[in-house]
C-alpha cells in the first residue's frame, strides 16, 4: 500500500463548479498535509498546509484533513480556467519537512 | 528575490551514459532537495543536502549522487542511464532542515530527461 493514495483524474469540469479533490493515507503518525499546484512545463508551488485535523480556507479554497479516516481534501469554489493544473496532496514523515511524500496528483481541467 | 533555476530544461541521452543536472537555489536558501518525477506521477524525493553534506536519501541506487556548493548550488549526478531514469528532475530549495510549521520548499520548474 502506497503511503500516500491519490486519484490521478482527469477530471474535467465547467467554469464556476465546486472541485473536491481528495487523497487517502496510511500513516496516523502525519501531522502536516500539503497541496501542491502545478502548471504545466512547472514545478510544484505550495497552494496550502495544515496541521493536525480540520478546515484551512484561503479565498477561494479549503483544505480539509479527517485524521480519524485519514483522508485529505482539497476544495476549490467558482472554479476558474486558470485553476487547470495538476493538484499532488503531500506529506511530510516524521522529522523530514523537505522530504515529501507525493500522491500521484490529479489533473484538473476547467473549461469556460 | 530570484527563484530555483534549473539547467538544463530539456536533455536527451542513451542508455549507459551519465548526466549531470544543474541547481541554483533561492536567494537565502541553504538546503537543496531533488526529486524525480515520471511521467503521470508524483515527484520521489532522491536526496537532500544541507551545509554540503547528503542529509537523508530516498529509494534511489547510489548511482544517483549529487553535490551541494559554498554557495548552496547543487548538482545530481546520474551514472549508467537507464531508460526508467526517464522522467523530470526537480530541484527544490528551502531554508534549514526543519522550519515551524511546513517547511516551504520552492520548485524550480526541473530538467526533462529522456534516455533512449
Amino acid at each position: 500500500q502506497k503511503e500516500v493514495e491519490q486519484d490521478p483524474g482527469p477530471l474535467s469540469v465547467p467554469e464556476g463548479a465546486i472541485v473536491s479533490l481528495n487523497c487517502t493515507y496510511s500513516n496516523s503518525a502525519f501531522q502536516y498535509f500539503m497541496w501542491y499546484r502545478q502548471y504545466s512545463r512547472k514545478g510544484p508551488e505550495l497552494l496550502m498546509y495544515t496541521y493536525s485535523s480540520g478546515n484551512k480556507e484561503d479565498g477561494r479554497f479549503t483544505a480539509q484533513v479527517d485524521k480519524s479516516s485519514k483522508y485529505i481534501s482539497l476544495f476549490i469554489r467558482d472554479s476558474q480556467p486558470s485553476d487547470s493544473a495538476t493538484y499532488l496532496c503531500a506529506v511530510p514523515p516524521s522529522g523530514g519537512y523537505n522530504k515529501l511524500i507525493f500522491g500521484a496528483g490529479t489533473r484538473l481541467a476547467v473549461h469556460p | 528575490e530570484t527563484g530555483v533555476t534549473q539547467s538544463p530544461t530539456h536533455l536527451i541521452k542513451t542508455r549507459g551514459q551519465q548526466v549531470t543536472l544543474r541547481c541554483s537555489s533561492q536567494s537565502g536558501h541553504n538546503t537543496v532537495s531533488w526529486y524525480q518525477q515520471a511521467l503521470g506521477q508524483g515527484p520521489q524525493f532522491i536526496f537532500q543536502y544541507y551545509r554540503e553534506e547528503e542529509n537523508g536519501r530516498g529509494n534511489f541506487p547510489p548511482r544517483f549522487s549529487g553535490l551541494q556548493f559554498p554557495n548552496y548550488s547543487s548538482e545530481l549526478n546520474v551514472n549508467a542511464l537507464e531508460l526508467d531514469d526517464s522522467a523530470l528532475y526537480l530541484c527544490a530549495s528551502s531554508l534549514g532542515l526543519r522550519g515551524s510549521g511546513a517547511n516551504v520548499l520552492t520548485f524550480g520548474a526541473g530538467s526533462r530527461l529522456t534516455v533512449l
